[in-house]
């Protein structure tokens, strides 16, 4: 089972921040929060990841709280190629071998 | 960032056939790599746990002997659905984790759309 929940979707105004929230009560504190989109019949694509500080790279920010129980995504200026399908998702960082369960994402509708 | 790369992007063969999809990952070397179907509006559903030299771990309710998974190097793991029917028909995903380095990370294939008639 997946050891996130997400909205089911979201509308964002083109131009301005797209906020996802995440929460994920039970993760370890050996785990990290992933997040990855996907887009219409591809891969998810890697965009973020975190242990409880906060992290911003050239395409999000990830806003962890400091009990760890949730997390949100910003994209900071939303564009038309955003919309799709975000995924939260929390596993170790090392290790490969540990599976990763999907739930169903926030489908985020990017609107001109 | 890493490439996994899935061949082939698409294909459709007839009932009953064996379909082979490879995953590999182009620039790095991969200790572990997981297999997922997805069918249209659902997420992505976890099939297997696939080791470099060893079995396949697959989850509850994925019949091994129908989707045959080998991963026979660091780089190159294969999913095989043998006999397949409609009901396979679905997007077949890859991942793959990235051993030793900067780690953490979990690279995705492009999917490989399986249609079967």
């Amino acid at each position: 089972d997946a050891k996130t929940t997400q909205p089911p979707s979201m509308d964002c105004a083109e131009g301005r921040a797209a906020n996802l929230p995440c929460n994920h009560s039970t993760i370890s504190g050996n785990e990290y929060v992933y997040w990855y989109r996907q887009i219409h019949s591809q891969g998810p694509q890697y965009i973020i990841h975190g242990l409880k500080n906060n992290e911003t790279n050239e395409m999000a920010s990830l806003i962890i709280t400091e009990d760890r129980k949730s997390s949100t995504l910003i994209l900071p200026h939303a564009t038309l190629r955003d919309t799709a399908v975000y995924y939260c998702i929390v596993r170790v960082a090392t290790g490969g071998y540990q599976k990763v369960t999907f739930g169903i994402g926030t489908k985020l509708q990017v609107i001109p | 960032g890493a490439v996994v790369s899935q061949h082939p992007s698409r294909v459709i063969c007839k009932s009953g056939t064996s379909v082979k999809i490879e995953c590999r990952s182009l620039d790095f070397q991969a200790t572990t790599m997981f297999w997922y179907r997805q069918f249209p509006k659902q997420s992505l559903m976890l099939m297997a746990t696939s080791n470099e030299g060893s079995k396949a771990t697959y989850e509850q309710g994925v019949e091994k002997d129908k989707f045959l998974i080998n991963h026979a190097s660091l780089t190159l793991s294969t999913l095989t659905v043998t006999s397949a029917h409609p009901e396979d028909s679905s997007f077949y995903i890859c991942s793959a984790t990235q051993t030793g380095g900067k780690g953490g990370e979990l690279f995705f294939g492009e999917g490989s759309r399986l249609t079967v008639l």
